[in-house]
């Protein structure tokens, strides 16, 4: 979905750098998340977020740190990124006004630790 | 809490037959149901949801799904099945009665062979 865009799109890095990873929304909608992806996994929830002072963790914040710059900007920060982070990142968004909260997601991120 | 199974790994079918793509879910209230598709290197796309009402439910690219709820099942299908619905599909379910936080399926890879 254009509205939703993830930079970088693509990252190599190595293991102890710190890394972040950015998602901006034009969509209006006020809360938004960070997945990973792992194949045979899923999608698993590593933070969100229901308004610029509301942060929540998920299933899997251990590791991971975010910012809620603005309304339209959510980052997701790796503090001393380990190969296990290796993985698909999506940032998705939705709308808190819509009963049944669909949420659209961006490109993602690929980030591969070594 | 909410979960959603997707019992296969992979589906293959050859095209033109029928596809169905299975999902079984686990929520304590009623159910906000959710079909996403993930292309190659792209995000996921919503197709279809079910809230209330009619369990058939009509989506996008000619998908359906069915709600059953004795099963507590939410299977996707389409009649005639093309070689560009190739992607990986994830069922999602999230409590009608909680936040917004959806819970995943694993995702079925759909192979359709020409």
């Amino acid at each position: 979905d254009a509205d939703v865009t993830q930079t970088p799109r693509n990252r190599i890095t190595k293991t102890g750098k710190r890394i972040m990873l950015e998602c901006s929304q034009t969509k209006g909608h006020d809360r938004m998340y960070w997945y990973r992806q792992d194949p045979g996994l899923g999608l698993r929830l590593i933070y969100y977020s229901f308004d610029v002072k509301d942060i929540n963790k998920g299933e899997i914040s251990d590791g991971y740190s975010v910012s809620r710059q603005a309304q339209a900007k959510f980052s997701l920060s790796l503090e001393s990124a380990i190969p296990n982070q290796t993985a698909l990142y999506f940032c998705a968004t939705s709308d808190s006004s819509s009963q049944f909260g669909e949420q659209y997601f961006g490109p993602g991120t690929r980030l591969t630790v070594t | 809490a909410q979960s959603v199974a997707q019992p296969e790994d992979q589906v293959n079918v050859a095209e033109g037959n029928p596809l169905t793509v299975k999902c079984t879910y686990s929520v304590s209230g009623n159910p906000y149901l959710f079909w996403y598709v993930q292309y190659p290197n792209r995000g996921l796309q919503f197709l279809l949801k079910y809230i209330t009402g009619d369990n058939l439910v009509k989506g996008s690219y000619g998908f359906e799904a069915e709600f059953n709820k004795s099963q507590t099942s939410f299977h996707l299908k389409k009649p005639s099945a093309l070689v560009s619905d190739s992607a990986l599909y994830f069922c999602a379910v999230r409590d009608s009665g909680g936040n917004n936080r959806l819970a995943f399926g694993k995702g079925n890879q759909v192979v359709v062979i020409p």
